[in-house]
């Protein structure tokens, strides 16, 4: 298996721009988390779906920052606008039921200017 | 709530030395707990978990940890540390009703030559 793929893997954009990051989990996983890591802040959990339905948003910053799922293989994180206290690595992981080892994709790292 | 306490942001030591990491945690059920490294500019890789079979349990890369129900620990160590054991580490431990992780703020190792 090719593992949690993340992609962009770098991502650079201005204050106000939308940016949307995008995961594909584990195939057969039906847990899948968005975390941000910051060292201010250390790792957050932001999101996290079970079978394609967001169980706990407690996470999201801000009304800015939205999550989906529209199918088991695919999710988006998208922020809109993005300000530069967003700047941060965002990783993907996913699990599967039994087992809540989570495994973890590459990150996205955000530059916001 | 349960939580996760790791002792020591950072940690220096020799190589050839033992690596000790300390990881204490708080939960009202047996839990299940974990230790992930993260190399530079990478993701979360897991390194070794405990799930209630034995006390020990040994991970990748000579690591190991042991689980003391009485002293709600579950520190990670190494006889002999490598210069490619430099990282950061993080212990978690599983929410079991809701497949979340509960993350330590994690600690850097750093391996002097």
């Amino acid at each position: 298996d090719a593992g949690v793929i993340q992609s962009p893997r770098h991502e650079v954009t201005e204050m106000g721009q939308e940016v949307t990051l995008r995961c594909k989990p584990i195939s057969g996983h039906d847990y899948l988390f968005w975390y941000r890591q910051t060292m201010m802040r250390g790792l957050e959990l932001l999101i996290y779906f079970n079978n394609n339905v967001p169980i706990d948003d407690s996470g999201m910053p801000e009304d800015r920052f939205s999550a989906k799922m529209p199918n088991a293989s695919f999710s988006t994180l998208k922020i809109q606008p993005s300000e530069p206290r967003d700047s941060a690595v965002y990783f993907c992981a996913s699990s599967f039921w039994g087992d809540e080892t989570q495994y973890f994709g590459p990150g996205t790292r955000l530059l916001v200017l | 709530a349960q939580s996760v306490t790791q002792l020591g942001s950072h940690v220096s030591v020799s190589e050839g030395a033992l690596v000790l990491l300390r990881c204490n945690y708080s939960s009202s059920v047996p839990p299940y707990l974990f230790w992930y490294v993260q190399y530079p500019n990478q993701g979360l890789q897991l390194l070794l978990k405990y799930t209630s079979a034995a006390t020990l349990v040994k991970g990748i890369n000579g690591f190991e940890a042991e689980f003391k129900k009485s002293e709600t620990s579950f520190h990670l160590t190494k006889p002999s540390a490598h210069m490619s054991d430099a990282a950061e580490y993080f212990c978690a431990v599983s929410e079991r009703s809701n497949y979340q992780l509960i993350w330590g703020a994690g600690t850097k190792l750093i391996i002097k030559p």
